[in-house]
């Protein structure tokens, strides 16, 4: 089945920094979203990208959908220690379908 | 506005019991999603409704496991009999027909077998 690639794992950064995580996958997506994570509560989410090219902001955040379908990326700008949390793109694939291909997450942790 | 509302948050449970999980969607929203989290495994799709009606269950594990919809605002998630490979946190998710992709998640179920 699809899969997505979501690089990095993890980062450490400090608190005032920009942070840059991405998704790839061998497969076409029709929708990109960003979802984030705090611990023992469900992904909420932030961002849905709806065509290719299209770039995004939500406050300090910005997603883009990559031109050629199969990727995005999300950018944090000036973090700060609520930013914490697991960070997991999701895809629809191409079809038509309502599934939802997540990515595992990147763990992101700001140190003060 | 009250988001999904799952219930219960944490349920512990010795191996071979009947578990049942609880959703109750968005008001309004007309799909359903019931997903498991591990650490292994990340976030998978267990089963979907659309319009209180099944629409893709390939992701349920086994027989063990049986989802409802009996109507638009209650769903349960059914394992029985349960066993620890079954420990997981359970997400329920909804959203409108038209914009399944913007799925809202609940909580969470934080499920142990023991």
């Amino acid at each position: 089945g699809q899969q997505l690639n979501q690089s990095p794992q993890s980062m450490f950064i400090q608190e005032g920094e920009d942070v840059s995580m991405n998704c790839t996958s061998s497969s076409i997506f029709n929708t990109w979203l960003w979802y984030k994570q705090d611990p023992g509560e469900g992904p909420v989410l932030l961002i849905a990208l709806y065509k290719a090219g299209e770039l995004t902001s939500n406050g300090r955040l910005t997603a883009q959908f990559g031109i050629t379908r199969k990727d995005s990326f999300l950018n944090i700008s000036a973090s700060i220690p609520s930013d914490v949390g697991i960070y997991f793109c999701a895809g629809q694939p191409e079809g038509g379908s309502e599934k939802l291909v997540f990515g595992k997450g990147t763990k992101l942790t700001v140190n003060p | 506005d009250a988001g999904v509302i799952q219930s219960p948050r944490h349920e512990v449970t010795e191996m071979g019991q009947e578990v049942t999980l609880r959703c109750k969607p968005i008001s309004g929203h007309n799909s359903l999603f019931w997903y498991r989290q591990t650490m292994m495994r990340g976030l998978e799709l267990l089963i979907y409704f659309n319009n209180n009606v099944p629409i893709d269950d390939s992701g349920m594990p086994e027989d063990r496991f049986s989802a409802k919809m009996p109507n638009a605002s209650f769903s349960t998630l059914k394992i029985q009999p349960s066993e620890p490979r079954d420990s997981a946190v359970y997400f329920c998710a909804s959203s409108l027909l038209d914009r399944g992709y913007e799925q809202y998640f609940g909580p969470g179920t934080r499920l142990t077998v023991t």
